[in-house]
Order: structure tokens, then sequence, then C-alpha cells
């Protein structure tokens, strides 16, 4: 596709599961972003990958969060033994990499942990 | 149009009146800023980008001013249109430890375009 894909665009799951989050950016993208949006507030950064490596994860929360780009094209977010305070919109984001450039969002998947 | 700082988080104005949007960043080290238009149920969309070397950028109905004195930036919509009815984030891209694209987001204000 010509945008930014992200799988599920809903999720619901129980507290304590695991979840993965998939993110497919666009092509020929190397740089790629999650962010996590609750409601009302920003987006706030969680991991910038450029290529297959993790330039940045200085985001994430905690250890239950963890992310992969095997390929240095799709991501996936995963998050161990879910707690109800992970519930929000998860974002992902791409761009060129180069520097200054803008990055492309997708539609995001609301995680709900009940 | 009414301007409002980020701790304000809605401007209400007429159809047809221009828009100010503000936004106050943190890094002085920041170089490069974003304005980002969010409708609801959808992921941020880009409408503007400046680099710390230019003041102003214009763009189709919008304005980005950045003020590096004060830290300040800000986005002008002329002639406010029902569908640019949504929030609004400035981001900053913060440089640390040489070259990193992270994005640092602001809160957000709330623009309701009145018919």
């Amino acid at each position: 596709g010509a945008g930014v894909s992200q799988t599920p665009s809903n999720k619901v799951t129980e507290k304590g599961k695991y979840v993965e989050l998939r993110c497919d950016p666009i092509s020929g993208h190397t740089a790629l972003y999650w962010y996590r949006q609750s409601l009302g507030q920003g987006p706030e950064f969680l991991i910038y990958f450029q290529g297959t490596g993790a330039a940045d994860d200085s985001g994430l929360p905690n250890d239950r969060f963890f992310a992969v780009r095997p390929e240095g094209s799709v991501s996936t977010l995963k998050i161990q033994r879910t707690e109800r305070g992970d519930s929000a919109v998860y974002l992902c984001a791409s761009s060129q990499g180069q520097e200054n450039t803008e990055a492309f969002f997708g539609q995001g998947t609301r995680l709900t942990v009940v | 149009g009414e301007s409002v700082g980020l701790h304000l988080p809605t401007l209400s104005v007429q159809e047809g009146d221009n828009s100010i949007i503000n936004c106050a960043y943190s890094n002085s080290a920041s170089d490069y800023f974003i304005w980002y238009k969010q409708e609801s149920g959808k992921g941020p969309q880009f409408i503007i980008d400046i680099r710390s070397n230019m003041d102003k950028r214009q763009g189709q109905r919008v304005t980005v001013l950045l003020n590096k004195t004060v830290k300040h930036l800000s986005l002008q919509i002329a002639a406010t249109q029902p569908g640019d009815s949504a929030v609004y984030f400035c981001a900053e891209k913060v440089r640390e430890r040489g070259a990193t694209n992270k994005l640092i987001f602001g809160t957000g204000t709330l623009l309701a375009v009145q018919p």
C-alpha cells in the first residue's frame, strides 16, 4: 500500500496476556517509529529504528515492552503481561531516514486491556 | 482569530476567519519542527515543517513561524474551514548523541471551526 499500515486496528486483551502489534512502513523508508497515545494527549515516543537496529529505545516504559524489525521493513511491538495502564492507541510512523524528513503515521492500533 | 498558548487546549473560530495555534518547544538544540493535524480516530497527518535555519515557511493556506530566541512556534491557517477542525500538534526533532530523528510532540490544541 501507499501508506503506513498497522494491524490490527483494534485489540482487546485480558490483563496479563501477551500481545503483538504490527507495522508495515512505507516501502523504502529506512526509519520507523513507535509512539503511544493516550486520550487527550500527544503521541509519546517509544522506540526508533534505523534499518534493523533500534537507534533509540529510551521511550520504552519498562522491560515488558519490546520491538523488533528483523529485515528492516515490518516491525512488531510486543507487550508482555499486559496491564490496564497499557491501554492506548499505538502509532507507527516511517520516514526516509534522512535527517529532517517528515514522518508519516499509520492509523494506529487501539489496545484495550480489560 | 484568537491566539492561544499550548496550555489552552481549545481554539474556537468562525468559518472564514484566520486561526493561529501556538506552541512552546523545550529544547534549544532542536533543529526541525513539524505541525501535524489529527482527526478523531486517525493517525497524525503531516501539515508543514520548518528547519531551524528558517523563521517562516508557507504552504497552501498555512504558514509556520519559528522564533528560536523564545523557542516558540506558531501555525497560521488562513480562511479556516470546517474541515480544518481537528487537534493540532507541534513536534520537535531533538538532536541527542549524534543524528537521531526522534520527534517529541507537544500536548496539542483542539481547533473547533464554527459554521
